[in-house]
């Protein structure tokens, strides 16, 4: 059964501190990893895609890498506003798209 | 460009009401068609998904039931509310040209049922 684990369920960091945000899964014959934010009473916009091991991409502050068993948002000297909640998902071989629970990120001015 | 429209965005309704929530998508033909629920503090949960009018797969048995009668139009229903189908409730889209395609979500819906 496909399955996406998040960790940690929360984070609070200091304006610059810098720190990385994990998704573990397990799906058979993965077909994309996705990476959301959701600001609150919003619903999910998109980051990023990852399809294979080895694969970076980035956005501003946000730097998304990807192994065979998990996936890390590396997030480099954060501003207030990226405070939010962070999902990730992946697609296996159907048309679905399995969520974790989410990190929620706060980061202190 | 592709736009999502997703309505009501807010509503309360007492136990035992019925229930209409409606999605449309712009700018795309043929879209994969998703409805997800998402309770307070919580991960999201997929509730539907069709691939072309008419075919609808559930992926949770429960007091829900959606329908695409056009092929931009999704709609979720439910003849009497429970309490617990109290969420946050989203509307989503992809392209069908493959697997590994984005999906985007509307700004979804607030239920409460009182």
């Amino acid at each position: 059964e496909d399955q996406v684990t998040q960790s940690p369920e929360a984070l609070r960091l200091q304006e610059g501190e810098s720190s990385s945000l994990n998704c573990s899964y397990t799906v058979s014959g993965l077909r994309g990893l996705f990476w959301y934010r959701q600001d609150p009473g919003k619903g999910p916009e998109f980051l990023f895609t990852l399809y294979s091991a080895g694969e970076e991409k980035e956005k501003e502050r946000l730097k998304a890498t990807l192994t065979k068993k998990e996936s890390f948002l590396h997030i480099t000297a954060p501003k207030p506003e990226d405070s939010a909640t962070y999902l990730c998902a992946v697609k296996d071989s159907s048309y679905k798209l399995i969520f974790g629970s989410g990190t929620r990120l706060l980061v202190r001015p | 460009s592709q736009t999502i429209h997703q309505w009501p965005a807010t509503l309360v309704q007492p136990v035992g009401s019925p229930l209409s929530l409606e999605c449309t998508v712009e700018g795309t033909s043929n879209p994969n068609l998703y409805w997800y629920r998402q309770a307070a503090g919580r991960g999201l949960q997929l509730l539907f998904y069709s691939v072309g009018i008419g075919q609808i797969s559930s992926e949770v048995p429960q007091n829900l039931s959606a329908s695409r009668p056009q092929d931009r139009q999704f709609i979720l229903s439910s003849k009497k509310l429970l309490l617990s189908d109290s969420g946050f409730y989203l509307c989503a889209w992809t392209s069908p040209a493959g697997f590994g395609n984005t999906i985007y979500f509307g700004e979804g819906s607030w239920l409460t049922v009182v």
